[in-house]
C-alpha cells in the first residue's frame, strides 16, 4: 500500500501556530482525517471530512488539503496539545493507510 | 453514547493465537464497518483490515492475509480479532474503531475521505517465551 509522510517532530512556542502536514499519492484524489494520541492513550479522532470537528474537539484544530498535502494547523498551542499526530486515508488499492506520525511538543 | 470496549490483557507463547473482542454500544451495530489497528511499542499505528458487521465481508491488509481473522456476533453487537502463529513481534496494543466516510468533492473529481471514530481503550497482547 502507499505511504503517507509525516515530519516526525514539531515543536511550538505556548500560544502560537504550528501546521503539521502529511504527504502521500493518495492524497491527490482522496482526504485524510487526522487523529490525537497521548501516551498510554487510544487515539482520538481531531478532523475529519477535510475541515470538520467531532463534538468536543477545540476550534484550534483545523484541517486543509492541496495537491498531495494534507495539513493540520493548530492556532494558539496550548499545553494539553501535545501529542502525537497521525494522518490517515484510503489508498489506491482500497487499503487504509496511517501517516508515520508526528509528535507535536508545545514550549 | 458510542462506545467500543475491548477485552482485557493477554500474554501468549510464540505459536499460540490470541482473540480480542471489541464489545459496541449506543448505536446500530451493523450500519458501520469496524477496523482494527494496531501499535507496537514505541512505533506508529498499522492498519490490518476491517468487517462489515452487517454481512460478516472482511478486508484485511496484505501483511496479515492467513493469519488474522475477523468475525463478529450481532446478537451481542460484539467484533472479534484473532491472531494465528503469534511472533515476538506481534507484541502490540491492539485497537478497535468505528469506520465512518463520504464522498466529497475535489476539485472536478470525487474523493473519498474515511475517518475512525471513537476507537477502543486498546488491548495489550504480549508475545514472550
Amino acid at each position: 500500500s502507499s505511504e503517507l509522510t509525516q515530519d516526525p517532530a514539531v515543536s511550538v512556542a505556548l500560544g502560537q501556530t504550528v501546521r503539521i502536514t502529511c504527504q502521500g499519492d493518495s492524497l491527490r484524489s482522496n482526504f485524510a482525517s487526522w487523529n490525537q494520541q497521548k501516551p498510554g492513550q487510544a487515539p482520538r479522532l481531531v478532523i475529519y471530512r477535510e475541515d470538520d470537528r467531532p463534538s468536543g474537539i477545540s476550534d484550534r484544530f483545523s484541517g486543509s488539503i492541496s495537491g498531495n498535502t494534507a495539513s493540520l494547523t493548530i492556532t494558539g498551542a496550548q499545553a494539553e496539545d501535545e501529542a502525537d499526530y497521525y494522518c490517515n486515508s484510503r489508498d489506491s488499492s482500497g487499503d487504509y493507510v496511517f501517516g508515520t506520525g508526528t509528535k507535536v511538543t508545545v514550549l | 453514547q458510542v462506545q467500543l470496549v475491548q477485552s482485557g490483557t493477554e500474554v501468549k507463547k510464540p505459536g499460540a493465537s490470541v482473540k480480542v473482542s471489541c464489545k459496541t454500544s449506543g448505536y446500530n451495530f451493523i450500519a458501520f464497518y469496524i477496523n482494527w489497528v494496531r501499535q507496537a511499542p514505541g512505533q506508529g499505528l498499522e492498519w490490518m483490515g476491517r468487517i462489515n458487521p452487517k454481512y460478516g465481508v472482511t478486508e484485511y491488509a496484505q501483511k496479515f492475509q492467513g493469519r488474522v481473522t475477523m468475525t463478529r456476533d450481532t446478537s451481542i453487537s460484539t467484533a472479534f480479532m484473532e491472531i494465528s502463529s503469534l511472533k515476538s513481534d506481534d507484541t502490540a496494543v491492539y485497537f478497535c474503531a468505528r469506520e465512518d466516510s463520504d464522498e466529497m468533492s475535489r476539485g472536478y473529481s470525487i474523493g473519498w475521505t474515511i475517518w475512525f471514530d471513537p476507537w477502543g481503550q486498546g488491548t495489550l497482547v504480549t508475545v514472550s517465551s
